[in-house]
């Protein structure tokens, strides 16, 4: 069974840091895409980062270019997003996600709250 | 950056057909991706690369797009079918969210 769990979510503060995590199981990650995606309380989804299968290709969302940085250990089955300078408009639900046919698993998210 | 829209609100009866719509410049020479979420829950693929449903998906929802427009229709509308829809695109190395459109089935 395909499984993907966000943790090292939590309360940081205006301009501090925090990573991220997805552990993956029930498949290969060095086979796939990956994603992450985030939602604001009430908000809709917004695409951050994608990482290819080995690691060599990076995109970012302008939103967080410069701010963020994502990395896989394919080793570990897992996958990082390392957050600095963070805002209180970070404050969000951070999703990661397989990408195979659209985005087709879903982790079930880690919430940061960015707030003094 | 590339930029697609969708209607903040779509409504529908039971039974009926719904259709919701993405836009986005030349959105027809990309694919477009729609994806579900419920209150509460993670997103869910119902369509991708424009009209391919994957497994465990009912026949019911279906996907096309041309021109500007991707466009989402689901038939026969079931209340179990009320949620937020989001299109999805990629566009030079840039993968995009439509804001999202609440389908209420009443």
């Amino acid at each position: 069974e395909v499984q993907l769990v966000e943790s090292g979510g939590g309360l940081v503060q205006p301009g501090g840091s925090l990573t991220v995590s997805c552990s993956t199981s029930g498949f290969t990650l060095s086979h796939y895409e990956m994603h992450w995606v985030r939602q604001a309380p009430g908000k809709g989804l917004e695409w951050l980062s994608y990482i290819s299968g080995s690691g060599s290709t990076i995109h970012y969302a302008d939103s967080v270019k410069g701010r963020f940085t994502v990395s896989r250990d394919n080793a570990k089955n897992s996958l990082y997003l390392q957050m600095n300078r963070l805002r209180a408009e970070d404050t969000a639900l951070y999703y990661c996600a397989r990408a195979r046919d659209g985005l087709d698993y879903w982790g079930q998210g880690t919430l940061v709250t960015v707030s003094s | 950056s590339y930029e697609v829209t969708q209607p903040p609100s779509v409504s529908v009866s039971p039974g009926q057909t719904a259709s919701i719509t993405c836009s986005g410049d030349k959105l027809g020479n990309k694919y477009a991706c729609w994806y579900q979420q419920k209150p509460g829950q993670s997103p869910v693929v119902v369509i991708y690369q424009d009209s391919k449903r994957p497994s465990g998906i009912p026949e019911r929802f279906s996907g096309s797009n041309s021109g500007n427009t991707a466009t989402l229709t689901i038939s026969g509308t079931q209340a179990v079918d009320e949620a937020d829809y989001y299109c999805q695109a990629w566009d030079s190395s840039t993968w995009v969210f439509g804001g999202g459109t609440k389908l209420t089935v009443l």
